[in-house]
C-alpha cells in the first residue's frame, strides 16, 4: 500500500521560504507525476504543481514565480519550496500521486503551515 | 476564484438521491475529463471518481459521476451518514495560463 507523508517546519517567517518534502513509501516514485496541493483552513484545494520523475515541472501560474518543485528518486522523495512567503500561503499542504490525468489516487496526511513572524 | 462552479450546500435523508453539480467551461470540463474528491471532515482527499465516470477500487457503486458538454454532476445514491463530508470537482484548464482547477466545493448534510 503506498502511503504518503509530508515533512517540513510548521512555522515559516513572511518573506522567508517555506519548504516541504514527501516521502513515499510501499511503492516507487518512479513513472508517476506527483503533485502539492494546498487547503487555508475553511476553504477549497488549490492545485500548487506537479513533478514527474524525470524533474519535469507543471506549476499554477498563480504561484509559478515563486515555486520549485524537485525530486530524488534514490530517497524516494519530492520537495516543494515556494518563497516570499505571505500570510495568504498559510495553509495544509498535501502531497499526492497523479494516477493520470491528475487524478489524485494517494494523499499525505497533509501537513499545516503557518506564516507568522 | 475557481473557474469550476459547485452549489455550495446539499442535503438528503438517509436513502435519497443527491446530486451534486460542477459548471465549467470550454476550457476545461468542456474539453478535459472530471475527477471527484471525498474530504471528510479534518482529513485529506479521497479520489471518488476520475475521468468522469470511473471509480476506483473500493468506492462504492453508489456513487457515480457523468459530463455532458460544459457540466458535470456526482450523485450519490442511497445516501448514507458517512457520506456527510465536502465534495470537490477537477478538471485541467486549457485556458491561457492553464492549470488543474478544483471547483468551489460543496458541503453534503445528511439529515
Amino acid at each position: 500500500q503506498v502511503q504518503l507523508q509530508e515533512s517540513g517546519p510548521g512555522l515559516v517567517k513572511p518573506s522567508e521560504t517555506l519548504s516541504l518534502t514527501c516521502t513515499v513509501s510501499g511503492g516507487s516514485i518512479s513513472s508517476y507525476y506527483w503533485s502539492w496541493i494546498r487547503q487555508p483552513a475553511g476553504k477549497g484545494l488549490e492545485w500548487i504543481g506537479r513533478i514527474y520523475t524525470s524533474g519535469s515541472t507543471n506549476y499554477n501560474p498563480s504561484l509559478k514565480s515563486r515555486v520549485t518543485m524537485s525530486v530524488d528518486t534514490s530517497k524516494n522523495q519530492f520537495s516543494l519550496k515556494l518563497s516570499s512567503v505571505t500570510a495568504a500561503d498559510t495553509a495544509v499542504y498535501y502531497c499526492a500521486r497523479d494516477l493520470g490525468g491528475l487524478a489524485f489516487d494517494y494523499w499525505g496526511q497533509g501537513t499545516l503551515v503557518t506564516v507568522s513572524s | 476564484q475557481s473557474v469550476l462552479t459547485q452549489p455550495p450546500s446539499a442535503s438528503g435523508t438517509p436513502g435519497q438521491r443527491v446530486t451534486i453539480s460542477c459548471s465549467g467551461s470550454s476550457s476545461n470540463i468542456g474539453s478535459n475529463t472530471v475527477n471527484w474528491y471525498q474530504q471528510l471532515p479534518g482529513t485529506a482527499p479521497k479520489l471518488l471518481i476520475y475521468s468522469n465516470n470511473q471509480r476506483p477500487s473500493g468506492v462504492p457503486d453508489r456513487f457515480s459521476g457523468s459530463k455532458s458538454g460544459t457540466s458535470a454532476s456526482l450523485a450519490i445514491s442511497g445516501l448514507q451518514s458517512e457520506d456527510e463530508a465536502d465534495y470537490y470537482c477537477a478538471a485541467w484548464d486549457d485556458s491561457l495560463n492553464a492549470s488543474y482547477v478544483f471547483g468551489t466545493g460543496t458541503k453534503v448534510t445528511v439529515l
